[in-house]
């Protein structure tokens, strides 16, 4: 497909288990953004990749959060030993150049529900 | 670090009325992005303004990009129903990541 798509699209996990959340940026897409989003809040930045630079991290709320971009493409997010405040709307971003002038596209989201 | 602010965080209004949603940045921005989120959606861009008193027009929206190039604004004419939605401004910061403000919700009553 043409856009950006993510993966599950809702995920419901018991608390203390790890989830993996993946994101398939737009083809050719150098950057790629995570954001959490919680019901009727902003966006929360999390982590930012930008070609083969370092990843910013200076979002990720604490150290079970983790993420990785495979050859500059597909990207997992993994929250490990996952906590209830960690439910929310986590939405992955790509644009085409790394800089920060340039569009986002963002994809469908993951709605992850920790019981 | 930069910081993108938003007001008013929330607008409840009539259809038919207009609406307005102001974004100041607390450094100068190259250029500042509008998006839009449907209930239930995802952000969708809108818009970018880059030019020092820039002025676009989308059918009913009107963006603004002040002077000092810190503040914008979003503008929507005799809203609609289908307007309802979260409206971001966003800007690049000095580490070129782009920063989103917090969001203004649109509320439309029919």
């Amino acid at each position: 497909g043409a856009g950006v798509s993510q993966s599950p699209s809702n995920k419901v996990t018991e608390k203390g288990k790890d989830v993996e959340l993946r994101c398939d940026p737009i083809s050719g897409h150098t950057a790629l953004y995570w954001y959490r989003q919680s019901l009727g809040q902003g966006l929360e930045f999390l982590i930012y990749f930008q070609g083969n630079s370092a990843p910013d991290k200076s979002g990720l709320p604490s150290d079970r959060f983790s993420a990785e971009r495979t050859g500059g493409s597909v990207s997992t997010l993994t929250i490990q030993r996952t906590q209830q405040e960690d439910s929310a709307v986590y939405l992955c971003a790509s644009s085409s150049t790394s800089g920060g002038a340039d569009t986002q596209y963002f994809g469908p989201g993951t709605r992850l529900t920790v019981l | 670090g930069q910081q993108v602010m938003q007001i008013p965080q929330y607008q409840h209004v009539q259809e038919g009325e207009d609406f307005t949603t102001y974004c100041n940045s607390s450094t100068t921005l190259s250029n500042i992005q509008w998006y839009k989120q449907r209930p239930g959606g995802h952000p969708v861009f809108l818009i970018q303004l880059v030019k020092s008193g820039e002025v676009k027009k989308q059918k009913r929206l009107t963006f603004q990009f002040g002077e000092a190039k810190k503040n914008s604004s979003l503008h929507i004419t005799a809203t609609q129903t289908t307007d309802v939605g979260t409206y971001f401004c966003a800007g690049p910061s000095a580490g070129n990541k782009l920063v989103f403000g917090a969001g203004t919700i649109l509320r439309v009553k029919s």
